[in-house]
């Protein structure tokens, strides 16, 4: 089994909807991440958490907005989706124990969402 | 802020030609640099890391040295193969206590048999 797996994998929305991304894992890390990928860019970080009572805005917040249910879930939303949020979303973790490669992200399959 | 600067692709190469990726970055501290690569369909996975100047990063017959003084990550392969084909991210994450990656914008690599 996917140490990080992503739901849904797919999903195609209409404006205005609000949406939800979720993502667990299985790694027992305490980080966990947000990003989204499009053509050209890169992946551009949204929201990251270091546990489950800290949460931080990364350099694309505007329109999403996340949850850290648990250790190992951690869901973004966007209230209100718009076209010029389709794209490509992944999740990541990482561990937080020294030593332990905590520079190191692993990434789950990612959603590939479409909003008309 | 820190950010990392990779060539724009695409490339394509006939199998078992060299592959170099060039990769550069901007950082005020001493961060750990990164390459991840991602196959048709999936996520990324890291592909090779160093963490201080002059290290060098390898795996599965790629390789990156870490030049403080040219400020670069190059990724290097002396002889690809179709199963290569992938797109490639190289990333920094700054240190310091801050493991948040900055990303390239990637390159994509396709190999022809």
């Amino acid at each position: 089994d996917a140490d990080v797996t992503q739901t849904p994998r797919n999903r195609i929305t209409k404006t205005g909807k609000r949406i939800m991304l979720e993502c667990s894992q299985t790694k027992g890390h305490d980080r966990m991440y947000w990003y989204r990928q499009d053509p050209g860019l890169g992946l551009r970080l949204i929201y990251y958490s270091f546990d489950v009572k800290d949460i931080n805005k990364g350099e694309i917040s505007d329109g999403y907005s996340v949850s850290r249910q648990a250790q190992a879930k951690f869901s973004l939303s966007l209230e209100s989706a718009i076209p010029n949020q389709t794209a490509l979303y992944f999740c990541a973790t990482s561990d937080l124990r020294p030593g332990l490669n905590t520079d190191t992200q692993y990434f789950g399959p990612g959603t590939r969402l479409t909003v008309l | 802020g820190d950010s990392v600067t990779q060539m724009e692709g695409p490339v394509t190469l006939s199998e078992e030609a060299f592959l170099t990726i060039n990769c550069t970055y901007t950082a005020t501290g001493y961060p750990s640099l990164f390459w991840y690569v991602q196959y048709p369909g999936e996520g990324l996975q890291l592909l090779l890391k160093a963490t201080k100047a002059d290290d060098k990063g390898s795996n599965k017959g790629f390789e990156a040295t870490y030049r403080k003084e040219t400020t670069s990550f190059h990724l290097e392969k002396g002889s690809v193969q179709v199963s290569d084909s992938a797109v490639y991210f190289c990333a920094l994450s700054p240190g310091g206590g801050d493991y948040k990656l900055s990303f390239g914008a990637g390159t994509t690599v396709t190999v022809r048999a």
